[in-house]
């Protein structure tokens, strides 16, 4: 089946700089990539995917890029804000079956 | 408002007495999913449904039971809960497999 690693666990940067996680999966066939984000105590919620058909998608201060060839795919985030202190979810659907498969998350603390 | 409701959010049972985890959305999603969520694990998915009684396992699925005889609802059953799975549950729902999931807000299970 379908794995999904995520690195790095935690990261810690400074506000305005940027913050960027990388996922790397194994099935080659996977063809959708979602990220999460989750807030302490709250619901995972969605902040962008990516199709596999397309190597990058933007919105304002967010942005996944994808390297089919290498398997993996990574969250950008620009001028990083407080607010943007959360656990972050990388997820792989892979092209057999219909299961969903989570990266181990990365806890991102944006200090003021 | 479109939302994906949880019942109970807390519970705390016994080894052995059978509990169920009801599940609802209002968003006529054809696709639902249970997660179980632990430190340092990310999201595992346990069952989904791709419509009524249609439903598969995901990656752990022992232990647990699930039914979809409306496409509203959802329930996870554990005939037989032990503390090994004690955890945080989420259900999810969404148009299809590859299209953004709606969580609830979660269930926390402590079985003692």
């Amino acid at each position: 089946g379908e794995n999904v690693e995520q690195h790095p666990s935690t990261l810690s940067v400074q506000e305005g700089d940027s913050a960027v996680i990388k996922c790397t999966y194994s099935d080659s066939a996977s063809n959708y990539f979602p990220w999460y984000k989750q807030e302490l105590g709250k619901r995972p919620q969605l902040i962008i995917d990516i199709r596999s058909n397309v190597g990058e998608k933007k919105d304002q201060r967010i942005a996944v890029t994808l390297n089919k060839t290498a398997k993996h795919f990574s969250l950008h985030i620009t001028e990083t804000q407080p607010e943007d202190s959360a656990v972050y979810f990388c997820a792989a659907k892979g092209a057999a079956g219909n299961k969903l498969t989570f990266g181990g998350g990365t806890r991102v603390l944006v200090k003021p | 408002e479109a939302q994906v409701t949880q019942n109970p959010r807390y519970l705390i049972t016994v080894t052995g007495k059978k509990l169920t985890v009801t599940c609802s959305q209002n968003m006529n999603h054809e696709y639902m999913s249970w997660y179980r969520q632990d430190p340092g694990l990310g999201l595992r998915q346990i069952y989904y449904s791709m419509n009524v009684e249609v439903t598969d396992k995901g990656d752990v699925p022992e232990g647990y039971k699930v039914s979809r005889k409306e496409k509203r609802n959802f329930p996870l059953i554990l005939e037989s809960p032990s503390p090994n799975q004690t955890s945080l549950y989420f259900c999810a729902s969404s148009l299809g497999t590859a299209r953004p999931q709606h969580f609830g807000d979660g269930t926390r299970l402590s079985i003692l």
